[in-house]
């Protein structure tokens, strides 16, 4: 079955270090991807959609200059979460579609903690 | 946008009973609505989907069902056994647009 890689699992940081996090369809092309944000039991929300080849589209109170996104291939993409604060530490998860949309198949997720 | 709500927030079954986890979506024109599941630590896995073109859906254990008059949807898991318990979330979008997922229901598993 389709598959996402996401990496690293795992970043533990100082405050004010930039973060690369990486997502990757292992098996399939992904023309687009998404980003999310979970913090500890809640649900998972929706920060950016990230296109091949152009620009990403964020969700509305997201700020793009603090999230970079690049979908450099139609396998890869990556958020970068820059300056990061303490506040910005949180569980990230990326998905990629299948051909044809649906359905959404979830990479397991990076957990980053600032310190 | 769309509004998707989940109920009940946390759910506690006897291992062998059935659990039953129901959704409410608001956007009429939504037309896919996947299940996912989420251990600890993990990013959600899909159980099962539905899209709007069928009323049930069901895979072994886990069904579906889709009520779009009333903008409603369910997850039901029969003869429920420990590695049931996880985090489930229910999803609405229209067609390949983003997904709108629930609050999310802790499942627990009494052996």
């Amino acid at each position: 079955g389709a598959v996402v890689s996401q990496h690293p699992s795992r970043v533990i940081c100082k405050s004010g270090t930039s973060v690369k996090i990486e997502c990757r369809s292992l098996d399939f092309q992904a023309t687009t991807m998404f980003w999310y944000r979970q913090f500890p039991k809640q649900s998972l929300m929706l920060m950016a959609t990230s296109n091949e080849g152009s620009k990403a589209t964020y969700e509305q109170g997201v700020e793009k200059d603090k999230f970079l996104i690049n979908h450099a291939s139609l396998t890869l993409s990556t958020l970068t979460v820059t300056s990061a604060h303490p506040e910005d530490s949180s569980f990230y998860i990326c998905s990629a579609p299948s051909d044809g949309g649906q359905p959404q198949h979830f990479g397991d997720g990076t957990r980053l903690s600032i310190l | 946008g769309e509004n998707v709500e989940q109920h009940p927030s946390t759910l506690s079954v006897q291992e062998g009973d059935s659990a039953v986890i129901k959704c409410t979506y608001s956007d009429s024109a939504s037309n896919y609505f996947p299940w996912y599941k989420q251990e600890l630590g993990k990013g959600p896995q899909l159980i099962i989907d539905i899209r709007s073109n069928v009323g049930e859906k069901k895979d072994q254990r886990i069904a579906v069902t889709l009520n779009k008059t009333a903008k409603h949807f369910s997850l039901h898991i029969t003869e429920t056994q420990p590695e049931d318990s996880a985090v489930y979330f229910c999803a609405a979008s229209f067609g390949n647009e983003k997904l709108t997922f629930g609050t999310g229901t802790r499942l627990t598993i009494i052996p």
